[in-house]
């Protein structure tokens, strides 16, 4: 089955810096992945979608990189903040048409600090 | 955006208790939505994909006896837990699809916490 890996520990950065966010997958590539933030007790909330044939995707300070060879995004927030600080999650698709379900990595918790 | 709801937000309930939760899609209409179950430090699982109008289809392993889903309207799915027991205690969450072409994110409610005495 297909297992998605995120770094399971804690990324503590200083406030200004660029987090970098890990997320690995086995197996088959997605039709897409996606990138979502949670806060503790909230449902996630959307930030970045991008597609197996797309290498970046950039929002804002945001940026996603997608290496189908590598089997790896790698999620960026430049100039982070503390508000920044939240979980994580990198979420695939294999359904090109959306009618499947996500399946989520546990997320990665990042913390900025002032 | 797309914005989804979930309600209630919090249930603390007795074992035996039947416990359903609404979610809707309010700015636009969803002909499929999705539910997760979320334990602490865990990532998020999908249950089941709830289509308006049909039956919903169950991952393996979720009882689908145990979680009635109901999708009567392009808005509105509801997830029913069963005789719930505490081991059904988590983070319930729903999302919908961004009406659209293909690829297009998944919005998520804000989550339903069961407890489960």
């Amino acid at each position: 089955s297909q297992k998605i890996e995120q770094n399971s520990e804690a990324l503590n950065i200083q406030e200004g810096k660029t987090a970098t966010l890990t997320c690995n997958y086995t197996n088959y590539s997605p039709a897409y992945l996606q990138w979502y933030r949670q806060d503790p007790g909230r449902g996630p909330v959307f930030l970045l979608l991008i597609r197996e044939n797309e290498k970046e995707k950039r929002k804002e300070r945001l940026k996603v990189t997608f290496d189908t060879t590598l089997k790896q995004s790698l999620f960026h927030i430049t100039a982070s903040q503390p508000a920044d600080s939240a979980t994580y999650l990198c979420a695939l698709s294999y359904s090109g048409g959306g009618a499947d379900g996500l399946t989520f990595g546990k997320g990665t918790h990042l913390i900025i600090q002032p | 955006g797309a914005v989804v709801s979930q309600h209630p937000s919090r249930v603390i309930c007795k074992s035996g208790t039947s416990v359903k939760i609404e979610c809707r899609s309010l700015d636009f209409q969803a002909t499929t939505m999705f539910w997760y179950r979320q334990f602490p430090k865990q990532s998020l699982m999908l249950m089941a994909t709830s289509n308006e109008g049909s039956k919903a289809t169950y991952e393996q392993g979720v009882e689908k006896d145990k979680f009635l889903i109901n999708h009567a309207s392009l808005t509105l799915s509801t997830l029913t837990v069963t005789s719930a027991h505490p081991e059904d205690s988590s983070f319930y969450i729903c999302s919908a699809r961004s009406p659209g072409p293909e690829n297009q994110p998944q919005h998520f409610g804000d989550g339903t916490r069961l407890s489960i005495l």
